[in-house]
């Protein structure tokens, strides 16, 4: 089992839906999560951090759900520029930080 | 305003060769970071650096060697080239350490025939 699950995709939504993703990670002590973009053949990038209490960035909202063991992001209006690979990020201390192998959007006009 | 810079940007070597990828940062950063990326997988950490003059060992290190002389730059070796090394690596850096946000260089898509 991979330490950090995600949905591989791709998804493929229309401009202007609402989508979302999960991610799971192995690791009940893990101190903090991420979501990263990546857009084709190029390098990652921060999207946003994903807090408890959950967070909230103009279209993007992440959330973490400890009990279950789960990070999610749900992405708003989609745009055209939001098509990219989306990677969940569980940091556990010590440099130990695992990245997910990514889910892959497509928004199509 | 560079960031994170790596070179070069494309290599192929022929399984054997040697190498040398470099990392250049200009933010100051004391925590630097090789990672490759393979289809299906997620970036592994290779070997990383918490400052000038230290390295440590990541998840997948064999085949590998860094050195970080200056506080800006970290460079990657692969001694002996093998085909199981072909992949994309990145360069990152942060402030303190990964749990906070990384700095990605652009990539370096290496192939060994």
């Amino acid at each position: 089992r991979k330490e950090v699950e995600q949905d591989p995709g791709p998804f493929n939504v229309p401009e202007g839906a609402t989508v979302a993703f999960n991610c799971t990670y192995s690791n009940s002590a893990s101190q903090s999560f991420f979501w990263y973009r990546q857009d084709c053949r190029k390098e990652p990038k921060l999207l946003m951090s994903v807090y408890s209490s959950g967070n909230e960035d103009g279209r993007f909202t992440a959330q973490l759900n400890r009990a279950s063991q789960y990070i999610s992001l749900l992405i708003r209006d989609s745009k055209l520029s939001d098509s990219a690979t989306y990677l969940c990020v569980e940091g556990r201390g010590g440099f130990k930080t695992i990245f997910g192998a990514g889910t892959r959007l497509f928004v199509k006009a | 305003n560079a960031g994170v810079t790596q070179t070069p940007k494309f290599r192929v070597l022929k399984t054997g060769q040697s190498m040398t990828l470099l990392c250049a940062q200009d933010m100051n950063h004391e925590y630097m970071y090789w990672y490759r990326q393979d289809p299906g997988m997620g970036l592994r950490l290779i070997h990383y650096s918490v400052g000038e003059g230290t390295t440590a060992k990541g998840e997948v290190p064999d085949g590998y060697n860094v050195s970080r002389l200056k506080k800006q730059n970290f460079l990657l070796g692969l001694e002996s080239a093998a085909p199981s090394q072909t992949s994309v690596y990145f360069c990152a850096s942060s402030w303190d350490s990964v749990n906070t946000e990384a700095f990605f260089g652009q990539g370096t898509r290496l192939t060994v025939v």
